[in-house]
């Protein structure tokens, strides 16, 4: 089983719409997620972080971690073509080295 | 916020010759980078982590031989692809963390990558 899954997309949703990007992981010992937005030919810059069970809200990006159900969701409001890209979900297991997700790719149809 | 340069962005190279790749911590302090490889429509594949003054740690699959890299001070680590062949070309990833500020709940910088294309 691999450590960190997601889907791999693509995900479409029309401009305006919420996009929903999930990941879970398998090693109950994680500390921290972690979501990074990455463009074609481009590295992996960091939007989000959350730490604790529930909620976590920064401008139009929400997320939402579950670790009883080993689940970390990203929600986009309000999508923007500007949003399409590759979104990797990172975890930091045991405090260690981080573990990336093998991603998800988000188009956003205007 | 913390910064992570890496240079340079691309390189074309011909096979059997050797490339260096820089990365520099402008406004921290980083006691470990890691080194990643992304093949197109791939992810991120951790390749070593990178700390100073001491041996390079690096994943299963990774040739050290290969794959050199140098972490001689708390701003700079360098990774040199030696004797690289068409199939090194690949887009090289470096990353960091603050180490003095931050704890493992602070995300890491990604420097902006090197392009490499081994002709």
């Amino acid at each position: 089983q691999k450590e960190v899954e997601q889907n791999s997309g693509p995900l479409s949703v029309p401009e305006g719409a919420i996009a929903s990007l999930n990941c879970t992981y398998s090693d109950r010992g994680s500390q921290s997620f972690f979501w990074y937005r990455q463009y074609s030919g481009k590295s992996p810059e960091l939007i989000m972080s959350i730490y604790s069970n529930g909620d976590k809200e920064d401008g139009r990006f929400t997320a939402q971690l579950n670790k009883a159900s080993q689940y970390v969701s990203l929600l986009i409001r309000d999508s923007q073509p500007s949003d399409s890209a590759t979104y990797l979900c990172a975890v930091n297991i045991y405090g260690q080295n981080f573990v990336f997700g093998p991603g998800t790719r988000l188009s956003v149809l205007p | 916020g913390a910064v992570v340069s890496q240079h340079p962005s691309r390189v074309i190279c011909k096979s059997g010759t050797s490339v260096k790749i820089e990365c520099r911590s402008l406004d921290f302090q980083a006691t470990t980078m890691f080194w990643y490889r992304q093949f197109p429509k791939q992810s991120l594949m951790l390749m070593a982590t990178s700390n100073e003054g001491s041996k390079a740690t690096y994943e299963q699959g990774v040739e050290k031989d290969k794959f050199l890299i140098n972490h001689a001070s708390l701003t700079l680590s360098t990774l040199t692809v030696t004797s690289a062949h068409p199939e090194d070309s690949s887009f090289y990833i470096c990353s960091a963390r603050d180490t003095f500020t931050g704890t493992n709940n602070y995300g890491y910088t990604f420097g902006s990558g090197t392009r490499l294309t081994v002709v």
